[in-house]
């Protein structure tokens, strides 16, 4: 079974401009997570959605937005990119309530 | 709101020797706690995890015993190995709002 695929792997950004990342859950899973880890401020939650509905979404800025498709893949976008915007962006996958989700390798943006 | 404290490292071991990391919880519900391990440049993945009181979560050696009492759920291992070097993170999910609430992370290096 494919695990959790997020793309792109790496991403240099300039200030002020706009990013899309991807993420494609486990096959079955319908519950996508989205989090930012940086060294400061650690693993934080940014949105989750469940069938296309986001249920829950983080203190963060309105620059962050998400979505869901029908095929259950998920992109996030960061819009106005600020230096403090580089980080490591997680995605997670679960089948609903969050008793297991597995986590993709990540996206790392660097803002310049 | 849900929180979780883990003990701060960085912690520095010698191969075979007992690791202990202790992780407590503040939780409004009645949450399902969890264990994640990240190596170099990857994701999270799931170590255990304990959905009730008095549960064991075990894994690779790896345990962690859910304890309502005292609010924690500290990971231990008999018998380190170099390939345990890590970050090791605690997490609950209260299947409420749907998202993981992280501990800070404690980096576990294991020395030959």
């Amino acid at each position: 079974k494919a695990g959790v695929t997020q793309t792109p792997r790496y991403l240099i950004k300039t200030r002020g401009q706009q990013v899309t990342l991807s993420c494609s859950p486990i096959s079955g899973h319908r519950s996508v997570s989205w989090y930012q880890q940086t060294p400061g401020q650690g693993l934080q939650f940014l949105f989750e959605y469940f069938s296309e509905t986001q249920r829950n979404k983080g203190n963060f800025p309105g620059r962050f937005s998400g979505r869901q498709f029908s095929n259950s893949r998920s992109e996030m976008n960061v819009s106005t990119l600020e230096l403090g915007d580089s980080a490591l962006y997680l995605c997670a996958s679960s089948p609903d309530s969050l008793l297991e989700a597995f986590f993709g390798q990540g996206t790392r943006l660097t803002v310049v | 709101g849900n929180s979780v404290t883990q003990m701060e490292g960085p912690v520095t071991l010698s191969e075979e020797a007992f690791l202990t990391i202790n992780c407590t919880y503040t939780a409004t519900g009645y949450p399902s706690l969890f264990w994640y391990v990240q190596y170099p440049g990857e994701g999270l993945q799931l170590l255990l995890k304990a959905t009730k009181a008095d549960d064991k979560g075990s894994n690779k050696g790896f345990e962690a015993t859910y304890r309502k009492e005292t609010t924690s759920f500290h990971l231990e291992k008999g018998s380190v190995q170099v390939s345990d070097s890590a970050v090791y993170f605690c997490a609950l999910s209260d299947r409420v709002d749907y998202k993981l609430s992280f501990g800070a992370g404690t980096t576990v290096t294991v020395r030959a």
